[in-house]
């Protein structure tokens, strides 16, 4: 199995500063040229949305402060100016595995 | 504009059964691989089930294999899930999801079900 592994679970944030979340895969999502790794926010009370897929994609509608990054097992996502509406629960996913695994989630909230 | 409706869940208990739905519109539904993904309270996000376009491909998670069932009805626009010998741990949200370029990018409201006695 892919296990996914997302730090810190936590994340108390500033308005206007920046922001990273670190995943990291137990094996390599990078197949064909492409990271199988996407990115997801769960805001409260909401279905989850795509952020960010093939590890550095951003979705459509998605602000440009949020970027991804990374290769092979290593993979981060960054909000380069956290706004409040940018709280909730952030999950990785890989999709190179036929079983999908999410990571842990993060906890994103305002200070 | 696209969307996709869960819905079927409720209250059931213990080695019941539940089907759970989801109405597919406003994309070429027959193109695209589908999943369910659920959420226990308080908890992540666990993928159950994905279907291949056709419906010929299947895929679950370990805990559900032999319980749960997945199908598609292409012509309908429609995904079912047909969960039987429920358990305790299968309650959750369970969303409706489509997937393109390896990624969920559409997800329903969600449907809640409860496994109570």
């Amino acid at each position: 199995d892919f296990v996914m592994t997302q730090s810190p679970l936590s994340l108390p944030v500033t308005p206007g500063e920046p922001a990273s979340i670190s995943c990291r895969s137990s094996q390599s999502l990078l197949h064909d040229g492409n990271n199988f790794l996407s990115w997801y926010l769960q805001k409260p009370g909401k279905s989850p949305q795509l952020l960010i897929y093939f590890a550095s994609n951003r979705a459509s509608g998605v602000p440009d402060r949020f970027s991804g990054s990374g290769s092979g097992t290593d993979f981060t996502l960054k909000i380069s100016r956290v706004e409040a509406e940018d709280v909730g629960v952030y999950y990785c996913m890989q999709a190179l595995h036929p079983s999908i695994t999410f990571g842990q989630g993060t906890r994103l909230e305002i200070k | 504009e696209v969307q996709l409706v869960d819905s079927g869940g409720g209250l059931v208990q213990p080695g019941g059964s539940l089907r759970l739905s989801c109405a597919a519109s406003g994309f070429t539904y027959s193109n695209y691989w589908m999943s369910w993904i659920r959420q226990a309270p308080g908890k992540g996000l666990e993928w159950v089930a994905k279907a291949s376009p056709d419906g010929r491909d299947k895929y679950y998670v370990d805990s559900v294999k032999g319980r749960f069932t997945l199908s598609r009805d292409n012509a309908k626009n429609l995904l079912y899930l047909q969960m039987d010998s429920l358990r305790g741990d299968d309650t959750a949200f369970y969303y409706c999801v489509r997937s393109a370029d390896a990624a969920y990018d559409y997800w329903g409201r969600g449907t809640r079900v409860t496994v109570s006695s």
